[in-house]
């Protein structure tokens, strides 16, 4: 079965300093992995996805992720945290159409 | 074009009642999906469709319904209402072979 572990629950940064979420994954076989974003009482945005081309996926507002197989993991990175990036983080695996998620990241950014 | 629509947005149920959770895509996307969060959560599936006419169970599908008979709709039933259903529902759709999937704005469901 596929599935994705966050390490971490919440994070807090200063503004103007780098942003690293961690992402383990478990899959049988080369997944699509996905990082969504939700401010609070909003809903879903997608920040990136790898679908098996370039290890190194940009996305957007700034956040890239690496896809490591012989780690498998798919941590989110930024290098200059944002105040408007404080929100909730979900790693997710998606196998055969389905999206399964991570139980999530809080990100805080102080100033 | 409007997305993945949810309505309504907000309800406050009582234990017993049942109602229906609406979810309209206007992207003629052949996967559909109900996911629920609940507070500090993840999302977890609930019923998921593949097209019109097909519906299948997710982790959670225990006290729901669904049904799948427009490759637009996709309602979601809760028949009698119970407070460990007080969650955030979220409809998202996706076309086969795609990894565009669009979320809807989300149902906050409180069952008191």
């Amino acid at each position: 079965a596929q599935s994705v572990t966050q390490l971490d629950s919440h994070v807090s940064v200063s503004e103007g300093t780098p942003v690293l979420l961690r992402c383990n994954y478990s899959s049988s076989y080369s997944p699509s992995l996905f990082w969504y974003v939700q401010h609070p009482n909003k809903g879903l945005q997608l920040l990136l996805k790898y679908t098996s081309a370039a290890t190194l996926v940009k996305g957007i507002n700034g956040f890239e992720a690496e896809f490591k197989k012989s780690e498998t993991s798919f941590h989110l990175t930024k290098p200059s945290a944002h105040m408007s990036d404080a929100a909730e983080y979900f790693c997710v695996v998606s196998p055969y159409n389905k999206l399964i998620f991570g139980a999530g990241t809080r990100l805080a950014v102080h100033p | 074009n409007a997305g993945v629509t949810q309505t309504p947005k907000f309800r406050i149920l009582k234990i017993g009642q049942s109602m229906t959770l609406q979810c309209t895509q206007d992207m003629n996307h052949n996967y559909m999906y109900w996911y629920r969060q609940d507070p500090g959560m993840g999302l977890k599936l609930i019923y998921y469709s593949v097209g019109a006419g097909i519906t299948d169970k997710g982790e959670v599908p225990n006290g729901y319904n669904v049904s799948r008979s427009t490759t637009e709709d996709f309602p979601l039933r809760l028949e009698l209402a119970a407070p460990s259903q007080t969650s955030v529902y979220f409809c998202a759709s996706v076309r086969e072979g795609n990894y565009g999937y669009t979320f809807g704005s989300g149902t906050r469901l409180t069952v008191v």
